[in-house]
């Protein structure tokens, strides 16, 4: 049982190029979700999946796309990287058992991404 | 969005003394949760905390889900130099199937 896993740990891009941050879980866990953190701001939201098929904004989902094609996998896409978006993302998955609760949200271990 | 304001932002502390830092926000949340990240790894989890009034222990941790269900505190007692890191709360709303984060409580422990 691996949890949450990320891939890449690290990454340089150029301004412009695009990329795709790989996140998959193997709890079996509906909902997934994307952040980013920067210093001093915590964590923000940028897109969240409560299944296979759907996708939803978060807080600051400008220049990234989400796809849930699976309920293990959950990629976020970087369209045309710009500097803004040096960061670290952080996936995280949980499990949505009953209607009014939430279970654990467990996270990855992060990408960090640098755009010079 | 939703803003959770946590406090204090950073703490200096002797080993051995006890810590408090909480969260308030002007809504209503379904779960409390709260986080340790220690550098260069993801957020782990502490202690979840799905009812109002609920108080929840894991170890020397002892969290709390406020009456309100806008606020929520954590507690460390007689803490040690691994505690070092940042803590952060996180609050889940159902209605939005969101969760939304304070800006986190950097924690140093002297030796």
């Amino acid at each position: 049982n691996a949890g949450v896993t990320q891939t890449p740990k690290f990454q340089v891009l150029k301004t412009g190029q695009s990329m795709t941050l790989q996140c998959a879980q193997d709890m079996n866990h509906e909902y997934m979700s994307w952040y980013r953190q920067d210093p001093g701001m915590g964590l923000r939201l940028i897109h969240y999946s409560v299944g296979a098929g759907i996708t939803d904004q978060g807080e600051v989902p400008n220049g990234y796309n989400v796809s849930r094609s699976t309920t293990e996998d959950f990629p976020l896409r970087l369209l045309s990287a710009a500097p803004s978006q040096t960061s670290v993302y952080f996936c995280a998955s949980s499990s949505l058992r009953t209607l009014d609760r939430a279970d654990t949200q467990y996270f990855g271990p992060g990408t960090r991404l640098t755009v010079l | 969005g939703q803003q959770l304001n946590q406090s204090p932002q950073s703490m200096f502390i002797q080993e051995g003394e006890d810590v408090s830092m909480n969260c308030t926000s002007s809504s209503i949340f379904n779960t409390w949760l709260w986080y340790k990240q220690d550098p260069g790894e993801g957020p782990v989890l502490l202690i979840a905390l799905y009812k109002a009034g609920e108080l929840t222990s894991n170890g020397r941790l002892t969290a709390q889900f406020g009456i309100t269900r806008k606020d929520s505190f954590l507690n460390i007692s007689a803490s040690i130099p691994s505690d070092v890191g940042i803590y952060f709360c996180a609050g889940y709303l159902y209605n939005f199937n969101k969760f939304y984060f304070g800006s986190g409580t950097k924690l140093n422990v002297k030796p």
